[in-house]
C-alpha cells in the first residue's frame, strides 16, 4: 500500500516555464512533508518542507502548496532552468513515527534549454 | 557543520559473496541513522533504522543486516548476496530525540551490482 503517490513520473518542461510537480498521500497522520532533489548516482538533498499547520512555503523559486482536504501537495518551480533536472521525490512524516520519512516514486523533471 | 560519508561508493559483488557498507556522521551526537536503497526505476525504500548504539529496527524482510556499534557509526551487512541486492544504497541522519529538526539528510550513496 503506497501510502504517498507521485503518479508522474517524468516532466518535461521548458526553460523559463513553471514546473509543477505533484504528490498525493492517503495517510491522515501524516503532519510534515519534504521535497527532495536527486541528481543521478549522488545521494538525494533536501529542498523545502511544509507543515501541516501551513498550506503554503516559498524559499526563492521554490513554493511548496498543501490541501490537506485533499491530500495533495504540489512543488512549484519558477523559473525552470536546465540546472533543476533531477529527480524529485516528495516525502511524509506521521507525527507518531518520529523521523520516520515514507517517501514518493519520484518524479523525472527534463528543464530543456 | 554535519557531514556524512558512506563508502565504498561502488562495488561488484558476485552472488553469494558478503557485503559490508559503512556510515559515519561527524558533527552531531545521538543521531537517529537510516539505510535506504533505490532500486532500479524505483522510489526509496526504507531499509532499516537506528535509534541509538545497537538499537536497529528492520522494516523490510530479507537477507540484510544493520549494525551501529558506536553513535555515529551504522553498517550495513549480508552473509550472501542475492542478484536481488543489486540497487544504489544509501545511508542518511536525522536529529535526535529532543534535537529538533525533521529533516533527514543523506549521503552519497552506494552503487552494488550483484552478478
Amino acid at each position: 500500500d503506497q501510502q504517498v503517490k507521485q503518479n508522474s513520473p517524468s516532466l518535461s518542461v521548458q526553460e523559463g516555464r513553471i514546473s509543477i510537480l505533484n504528490c498525493d498521500y492517503t495517510n491522515s497522520m501524516f503532519d510534515y512533508f519534504l521535497w527532495y532533489k536527486k541528481y543521478p548516482a549522488e545521494g538525494p538533498t533536501f529542498l523545502i518542507s511544509i507543515s501541516s499547520i501551513k498550506d503554503k512555503n516559498e524559499d526563492g523559486r521554490f513554493t511548496v502548496f498543501l490541501n490537506k482536504s485533499a491530500k495533495h501537495l504540489s512543488l512549484h518551480i519558477v523559473p525552470s532552468q536546465p540546472g533543476d533536472s533531477a529527480v524529485y521525490f516528495c516525502a511524509a512524516r506521521a507525527y507518531n513515527a518520529g523521523n520516520m520519512l515514507t517517501f514518493g516514486g519520484g518524479t523525472r523533471l527534463m528543464v530543456k534549454p | 557543520s554535519q557531514t556524512i560519508h558512506q563508502w565504498p561508493a561502488t562495488l561488484v559483488q558476485p552472488v553469494g559473496s558478503p557485503l559490508s557498507l559503512e556510515c559515519t556522521v561527524e558533527g552531531t551526537s545521538n543521531p537517529n541513522l537510516y539505510w535506504y536503497r533505490q532500486a532500479a526505476g524505483r522510489g526509496l525504500q526504507l531499509l532499516f533504522y537506528s535509534v541509538g548504539i545497537g538499537q536497529i529496527s528492520s522494516e523490510v524482510p530479507q537477507n540484510l543486516s544493520a549494525s551501529r556499534p558506536q553513535d555515529r557509526q551504522f553498517i550495513l551487512s549480508s552473509k550472501k548476496l542475492l542478484l536481488s541486492d543489486s540497487g544504489f544504497y544509501l545511508c542518511a541522519w536525522s536529529a535526535g530525540p529532543g534535537q529538533g529538526g525533521n529533516t533527514i539528510y543523506f549521503g552519497e550513496g552506494s552503487w552494488l551490482t550483484v552478478v
